[in-house]
């Protein structure tokens, strides 16, 4: 089966271009989550789906941050505009319905790296 | 206050000899789920084992055992016959709240500790 897929691998952009990331969940499963990894900050949730809408946001830095979940098989988080302090490896993951699988783990995509010069 | 601690940034292992990570959480929700993750050079997040809060045995996954001590709220990860493939860093994470609550899936991470496996 696939697993979380992200793109672009990598994105080299500079100050005050937009930013676009992708994420296509695995098949079937209704959480949707996206991380942001900083050498400072370790592993920070920005924000989660449950059946495409948006749960808690309460992680996303500010409003030039912004995510969206179109329908179940597609996430966009989306950086506008950029500055350096956004670099970092941005993490898709998504996890299965309640009652399936390890309660609450997370599958994850390979990561977005994102440098902002 | 930290939900997850991991107080070893770097820890170092002879092959074939088994190491312990350390990790300490912090909630007062009764019911709660624990997890490691390993992180190699390469980036990717790769999960390890998983241990509820009402579990009564310890978790085990292969090489992977979780030391779980739920009065000391410690969560250490055990890797038995260390190879060299498990150089990486490992994080340790928690899900508060138990199956189906609104923090399902909602992991909070603990700062992670590099591994070195020297042959």
């Amino acid at each position: 089966d696939a697993g979380v897929i992200q793109s672009p691998r990598h994105e080299v952009t500079e100050m005050g271009q937009e930013v676009t990331l992708r994420c296509k969940p695995i098949s079937g499963h209704d959480y949707l989550f996206w991380y942001r990894q900083t050498m400072m900050r370790g592993l920070e949730l920005l924000i989660y789906f449950n059946n495409n809408v948006p749960i808690d946001d309460s992680g996303m830095p500010e409003d030039r941050f912004s995510a969206k979940m179109p329908n179940a098989s597609f996430s966009t988080l989306k950086i506008q505009p950029s500055e350096p302090r956004d670099s970092a490896v941005y993490f898709c993951a998504s996890s299965p319905r309640v009652g399936t699988g390890r309660a609450g783990e997370l599958f994850f995509g390979e990561g977005s790296r994102l440098t902002v010069l | 206050a930290q939900k997850i601690t991991q107080t070893q940034p770097g820890m170092f292992v002879q092959e074939k000899e088994a190491v312990t990570l350390d990790c300490t959480y912090d909630t007062s929700d009764p019911s709660y789920g624990l997890f490691w993750y390993k992180q190699p050079s390469s980036g990717e997040m790769i999960f390890l084992i998983y241990q509820g809060s009402y579990d009564q045995q310890n978790a085990t996954e292969g090489r992977y055992s979780l030391n779980f001590q739920k009065a000391r709220k410690s969560a250490n990860l055990v890797i038995s016959a260390s190879q060299l493939g498990d150089s990486a860093m490992y994080f340790c994470a928690m899900r508060e709240g138990g199956a189906g609550g609104t923090s399902y899936g909602k992991l909070t991470f603990g700062q992670g500790t590099i591994l070195t496996v020297h042959p």
